[in-house]
Order: C-alpha cells, then structure tokens, then sequence
C-alpha cells in the first residue's frame, strides 16, 4: 500500500516563512509533486523533485530525502495569496499520482 | 488550446440514477486521470489511463467505470449513484515524457440524493 502524512493545518503571519513537511509510503517511488488549492478551484503543481536536495522555483522550494522517505515545501516572504491547501503527492510505478490530504495554510496580517 | 475540461459543472441525481462526466483533453497528453476529493480531504484517485485502450484502478474504484478509447476523451460512468459518491470529481492529465506536472480540469460538483 501506499500513504502520505502531512499536517492538516499551519498558520504563518505575512512575510513569515513556513515549513510543511511530508512522510510517505509506497513502493516503487519516483518522485515527490507539491500542488496549491484555493478554495473551490482545482490544484496547481508547484513542484517535483525526483532526486535528493533542494528545488527553488521563486518563493517556493521544494526538499526530498529518498532515503527518510521525506519531503518538504517551503513558502518564504509569505503574502495573503498565499492562503490555499497544499499537497504532496507521489509518483510511484506506473504512472499513478497519490495525494496526501493536504494541509491547509492561513496567512494572517 | 483549453487545456482539460469537464462536464457538467454541476449535476445532482438521485439514489439509483447513472450518469457519465465527461473529460476531454486538446494536449495530446497520454496519461489520464479521475479522482474524487471529499471536504476538507485530498484528491483520490479512482482510476487512470496510460493510453488509449488502457486503464487500471486506483485507490477507489468501487462503482465507477471508465473507458479510453481516444486520446482526448476519458468518460467516467457512475452506474448506480449511491450518496457516498457526494463529492467534487476532477480529471487530470500529463504527458508520458513529463514525469511531474499533472494538469487538473475545473472539477464536477456531484450531489446524490
């Protein structure tokens, strides 16, 4: 089987900068995907990281230990739009997308 | 080029009733997906398509079909609506070579009765 943890909430004040993990579960990993939800509206990819270390895309970035079987997503100079759900989601054989079940992030003035 | 798209927007049925949400694709993208997201839960996946003639079950394909005849089109059947299947239906789809990004159509809100 397979199964992500994330935490189901996290509050961050504006320009601040917030970590949220993720814990994963499943055989044959390819990869780590990160997606942004806004309320009503469906989910954007934000980033992937296939091997170890750290992306950087903007404001965003991305870490993925393989061997934790760990992964973060960091949101830095944080702004109100920023208020959405996030997911991580992996990418295991045969092309199959798994999400986790999303943490939702609330920035705060 | 309009990406991925759904419908209906909306549908309610009754207990009993089948339908189809339909998904349509212009991006020649091989793989396809259905999931279904509850509130204040993630996406599921229900089923998939690596290509068309080909599809697998994912996390929860209890009452629900789907076929992929074409590229463009990913059809998902629900044949008997039961309310456990109350929930927000997107579709997505990615090209083979593009192991990361997953495009998401706008979503069907569905209501059983």
């Amino acid at each position: 089987g397979q199964s992500l943890e994330q935490p189901s909430e996290v509050t961050a004040v504006e320009g601040a900068i917030v970590q949220i993990n993720c814990t994963y579960q499943t055989s044959g990993f390819y990869g780590l995907s990160w997606y942004q939800q806004h309320d009503g509206g469906a989910p954007t990819f934000l980033s992937y990281n296939a091997l170890d270390g750290l992306e950087e895309t903007g404001r965003f970035s991305s870490f993925l230990s393989r061997s934790d079987s760990y992964g973060y997503l960091l949101l830095q100079e944080l702004q109100m739009k920023d208020s959405a759900s996030y997911f991580c989601a992996v990418l295991n054989q045969g092309g199959k997308l798994i999400f986790g079940q999303g943490t939702e992030l609330s920035v705060k003035p | 080029n309009a990406g991925v798209t759904q419908t209906p927007k909306f549908q309610v049925l009754k207990t009993g009733q089948s339908m189809t949400l339909q998904c349509a694709q212009d991006m020649n993208h091989e793989y396809m997906s259905w999931y279904r997201q509850d509130p204040g839960m993630g996406l599921r996946l229900i089923h998939y398509s690596v290509g068309a003639g080909i599809t697998d079950q994912g996390e929860v394909p209890n009452g629900y079909n789907v076929s992929r005849s074409t590229t463009e089109d990913f059809p998902l059947r629900l044949l008997s609506a039961a309310p456990s299947q109350t929930s927000v239906y997107f579709c997505a789809s990615r090209p083979r070579s593009v192991a990361d990004t997953q495009y998401f159509g706008p979503g069907t809100r569905l209501t059983v009765l």
